[in-house]
């Protein structure tokens, strides 16, 4: 089954504490992002990857790290999380023209 | 960097009425566009997509696109209390790098 699976699924921590959530595809896509989402606010992109060993920044990349060394995975890292980073985080990865497929979700809670 | 625009929400509609949700576009050589439903704290799941201009028919969903005017709309015919949810709308294509998505539509169907 083609799918983005994003690990875990509920997160809370504390500030400070480093953390890394986990996005991994087994569609061969070459495009893979990080998305958070916060009520009123929509989907805001936070790093993108076209390829392996390329990343961008995207909208809101403060406070995230991303890599991209294999083709299927897509960490996000949280060095030094803080409570304005508690939201609830997407994965998504899709081919060129073609449309998203995003994973379950994490929801992250910094105390 | 493509601007996607979603016509503001949130939108009320009672049953078994039709319900529009439109999306303009800024890229004139966009190619394919998509339309996802989100259950509050769920992610994205893709309904419908259209390549070319003019209707899409599926189910209760209908996507027309019109790539002079450079918009895509979303009718769901006979809406049920279970269509409520956020709408999104995505202009597809990876090249430019930033991906975004509209701001989503609200979309409440009450008995």
């Amino acid at each position: 089954e083609a799918q983005v699976t994003q690990n875990p699924r509920y997160l809370i921590t504390v500030t400070g504490k480093k953390l890394t959530v986990t996005c991994s595809q087994n569609m061969n896509h070459e495009y893979m992002s990080w998305y958070r989402q916060d009520p009123g606010l929509g989907l805001r992109q936070i790093y993108y990857s076209m390829n392996v060993e390329v990343t961008d920044k995207g909208d809101v990349p403060e406070g995230y790290k991303v890599s991209r060394k294999e083709k299927r995975n897509f960490p996000l890292i949280l060095e030094s999380p803080s409570p304005n980073q508690t939201s609830l985080y997407f994965c998504a990865s899709l081919p060129g023209q073609g449309a998203a497929v995003f994973g379950q979700g994490t929801r992250l809670t910094v105390v | 960097q493509k601007e996607v625009e979603q016509n503001s929400g949130p939108l009320s509609v009672p049953e078994g009425a039709i319900a529009s949700l439109n999306c303009t576009y800024s890229d004139r050589g966009s190619q394919s566009f998509f339309w996802y439903r989100q259950y509050s704290g769920k992610s994205p799941e893709l309904i419908m997509s259209i390549y070319s201009n003019g209707d899409k028919e599926d189910g209760r969903f209908t996507a027309q696109l019109n790539k002079a005017s450079q918009y895509v709309s979303l009718l769901i015919r006979d809406s049920q209390p279970s269509d409520s949810a956020t709408y999104l709308c995505h202009v597809g294509g990876t090249s430019y790098g930033k991906l975004t998505f509209g701001q989503g539509t609200i979309l409440t169907v009450h008995p």
